[in-house]
C-alpha cells in the first residue's frame, strides 16, 4: 500500500530557479492538500484540490501554483525560487468528509540558495 | 476559522499517562476534532477524532468537554515512541477543506 508518494525527497534550488514537487496517492482520494512547515513551525496550507480540475488557495499560496488533471495527482509548482520558500513541503490527501482522517506524505525538503 | 490553543510543550515519564489539552472555544456545532502527532522527520500522522462523545482506540483516547469548547487527548501509558508534537485541529463538516494546524504542543517523554 504506496498511500501518499512525494518525489523528491530532498532537494537544494538556487534563487530565481523553478521546479515541481510531486504528490500522487493511489487511494482514490478526491481531496488533496499541500502544506508547508518551517522550522519548528507548524503546517501552513498553500492549496487544496476537491477533485481534478478544482482548485482553490488556501494560508500561503503566494508564490506557487497547482494543477490537478487526475484523481491521483498533484502537483506543487514554484516559480522564481526565493530564499523564503525554504521549507518541508508535505501533501496530503483525504475522503470527501469532516470525519475522515487525513494521510500524508512523507515530505520534500527544499533549500533555497 | 475555527482556532484551537495547546500548550507549546509538555513532559511525561514513560508508563504513565498523558494528558494533552486543547482549547477551541470557537468551535461550532459541526466542526469535527481531529488530533495528529508528528514524530520527529516524518509528516504528520492521524491520531483520533470525536465530534460530541469521547472516543476510543488502539493509539489513545478523545475526552470532549460537554460544552465542547475544549478537549484532550489522553495516552494511556506513554512510550518513547509517543514523543512527538501533537496538533488538534478542527474541520468543519460544511467547510472542510480549509483547516488549519497550530504549532502544536511538544511531547517530551522522560525514561
Amino acid at each position: 500500500n504506496a498511500g501518499v508518494t512525494q518525489t523528491p525527497k530532498f532537494r537544494i534550488l538556487k534563487i530565481g530557479q523553478s521546479m515541481t514537487l510531486q504528490c500522487t496517492q493511489d487511494m482514490n482520494h478526491n481531496y488533496m492538500y499541500w502544506y508547508r512547515q518551517d522550522p519548528g513551525m507548524g503546517l501552513k496550507l498553500i492549496y487544496y484540490s476537491v477533485g481534478a480540475g478544482i482548485t482553490d488557495k488556501g494560508e500561503v499560496p503566494n508564490g506557487y501554483n497547482v494543477s490537478r488533471s487526475t484523481t491521483e495527482d498533484f502537483p506543487l509548482r514554484l516559480e522564481l525560487a526565493a530564499p523564503s520558500q525554504t521549507s518541508v513541503y508535505f501533501c496530503a490527501s483525504s475522503y470527501d468528509r469532516a470525519n475522515e482522517k487525513l494521510f500524508f506524505g512523507s515530505g520534500t525538503q527544499l533549500s533555497v540558495l | 476559522d475555527a482556532k484551537t490553543t495547546q500548550p507549546n510543550s509538555m513532559e511525561s515519564n514513560e508508563e504513565e499517562p498523558v494528558h494533552l489539552p486543547c482549547n477551541h472555544s470557537t468551535i461550532s456545532g459541526t466542526d469535527y476534532i481531529h488530533w495528529y502527532r508528528q514524530l520527529p522527520s516524518q509528516g504528520p500522522e492521524y491520531v483520533i477524532h470525536g465530534l460530541t462523545s469521547n472516543v476510543n482506540n488502539r493509539m489513545a483516547s478523545l475526552a470532549i468537554a460537554e460544552d465542547r469548547k475544549s478537549s484532550t487527548l489522553i495516552l494511556h501509558r506513554a512510550t518513547l515512541r509517543d514523543a512527538a508534537v501533537y496538533y488538534c485541529i478542527l474541520r468543519d463538516k460544511y467547510n472542510f477543506n480549509k483547516f488549519y494546524f497550530g504549532s502544536g504542543t511538544k511531547l517530551n517523554v522522560k525514561p
